[in-house]
């Protein structure tokens, strides 16, 4: 299986920086995807990683370590549209997405 | 580039009845991925289908089915609804599909699906 763990909730101040974990078990994967899904809105793709290493989009960025079966998103300059689900997600070599439960991020004033 | 769309938008039905829910790719997308979304399982892959062909399946009874069509657009089918079938269906389209290679899936909005 490729269980895949994330915290259910966390809470941070606008203009603060969070980082949201992943963690995984599995014995292989293709890639690692974060999707931001606002309630009762689709998911939107924010950011993939294949490879070891920090990949950086503007106010995010997402990090990858497959020796530790780990990855993290991280959200800069917090702002208020940034309250959210924020959903890891692993891609197998078909393409299909096992997803994690989601991140809900609350932004506070 | 118009994005992934699916109709209709809100659906109620009642236990026992059918339904059907469409989805058009993005132009040029040839892969299109069905997702069930609930508050209980969060999202769960249902089927995907590339170059009319169903090509992966998830862990979900025969009740649903899918096709595609020769324009990629794509249909998916729940017969004899359950109250359980209450959720939000989510499509994805991505561009190659191809075995091995990283392709991003873009959602549609979805189609939300109430069994009474």
């Amino acid at each position: 299986g490729q269980n895949i763990d994330q915290p259910t909730e966390m809470t941070a101040t606008e203009g603060a920086i969070v980082q949201i974990n992943c963690t995984y078990q599995t014995s292989g994967f293709n890639g690692l995807f974060w999707y931001q899904q606002h309630a009762g809105e689709a998911p939107t793709f924010l950011s993939y990683n294949v490879l070891d290493g920090l990949e950086e989009k503007g106010r995010f960025s997402s990090f990858l370590s497959r020796s530790k079966g780990y990855s993290y998103l991280l959200l800069k300059e917090l702002q208020m549209k940034d309250s959210a689900s924020y959903l890891c997600a692993l891609e197998d070599s078909w393409g299909k997405l096992q997803f994690g439960a989601g991140t809900q991020v609350v932004v506070t004033p | 580039k118009a994005g992934v769309t699916q109709t209709p938008r809100y659906l109620i039905k009642t236990r026992g009845q059918q339904v059907t829910l469409s989805c058009s790719p993005i132009s040029g997308h040839r892969s299109v991925s069905w997702y069930q979304q609930t508050p209980g399982q969060g999202l769960q892959f249902l089927f995907e289908y590339f170059s009319e062909t169903q090509r992966n399946k998830g862990n979900f009874p025969g009740r649903f089915s899918g096709r595609q069509f020769s324009n990629s657009r794509s249909e998916m089918n729940v017969s004899t609804l359950e109250l359980g079938d209450s959720a939000l269906y989510l499509c994805a389209s991505s561009s190659s599909g191809l075995a091995g290679t990283t392709d991003t899936q873009y959602f549609g909005p979805g189609t939300r699906l109430t069994v009474l």
